[in-house]
């Protein structure tokens, strides 16, 4: 089946540890993006890629890291300058760049929780 | 001033009757607009997009969009409980900027 993968789906972080969350595509989409939400709020953009080891910060890159190796892949590491990082993560992709009928799709999500 | 904003919720409405629920952007260089739809603990699913002003239905949603107002709405016909969930709009411009989202909950 064609699709975004994330894993895992729930994660527990230490304080101090650095976290790296799992997202793969077989959709041949070439963008990817990862998103952030927290409870009663919106979704809001850590990175986002357009190209392989290609990628851009979003409106809230601090604390976050990623790499774009390949095509189908785009791992988001959250750091331990992460204050604040329990939330609910997503990872999207697309064709191109977003336009007319053109959007993003998700991946199922991963729950992080500070412990 | 956030990019997208969504009137806020939540929206309680019976079952059988029309859920009216708002959008309005800041960035006139906006070109496309979509609502998706996202259930409790679940990764938003997209329901429609409008980039022509005016109207345009699919089923019992209608998406509408003023470029002149700067708004979207999104009109949910004939609510049934399967539709209560959070409704997020979204606009495009190099990426998708989303608003808050707006909580329905369709009473039987």
């Amino acid at each position: 089946d064609g699709g975004i993968t994330q894993s895992p789906k729930y994660l527990f972080r230490k304080e101090g540890q650095n976290v790296t969350l799992s997202c793969e595509q077989n959709l041949n989409h070439d963008a990817m993006y990862w998103y952030r939400q927290d409870p009663g709020q919106g979704l809001r953009l850590i990175y986002y890629s357009q190209i392989v080891n290609d990628f851009q910060k979003g409106d809230i890159a601090e604390g976050y890291s990623v790499s774009r190796e390949k095509k189908e892949s785009f791992p988001l590491t959250v750091t331990s300058a992460q204050k604040n990082p329990t939330a609910f993560y997503l990872c999207a992709s697309s064709p191109d760049r977003i336009s007319s009928g053109n959007t993003i799709y998700f991946g199922e999500g991963s729950w992080l929780t500070v412990v | 001033q956030k990019e997208v904003e969504q009137n806020s919720g939540p929206l309680s409405v019976p079952e059988g009757a029309i859920a009216s629920l708002n959008c309005t952007y800041s960035d006139r260089g906006s070109q496309s607009f979509f609502w998706y739809r996202q259930y409790s603990g679940k990764s938003p699913e997209l329901i429609m997009f409008i980039y022509s002003n005016g109207d345009k239905e699919d089923g019992r949603f209608t998406a509408q969009l003023n470029k002149a107002s700067q708004y979207v709405s999104l009109l949910i016909r004939d609510s049934q409980p399967s539709d209560s969930a959070t409704y997020l709009c979204a606009g495009n411009d190099y990426k998708l900027s989303f608003g808050a989202g707006t909580t329905v909950t369709v009473r039987a």
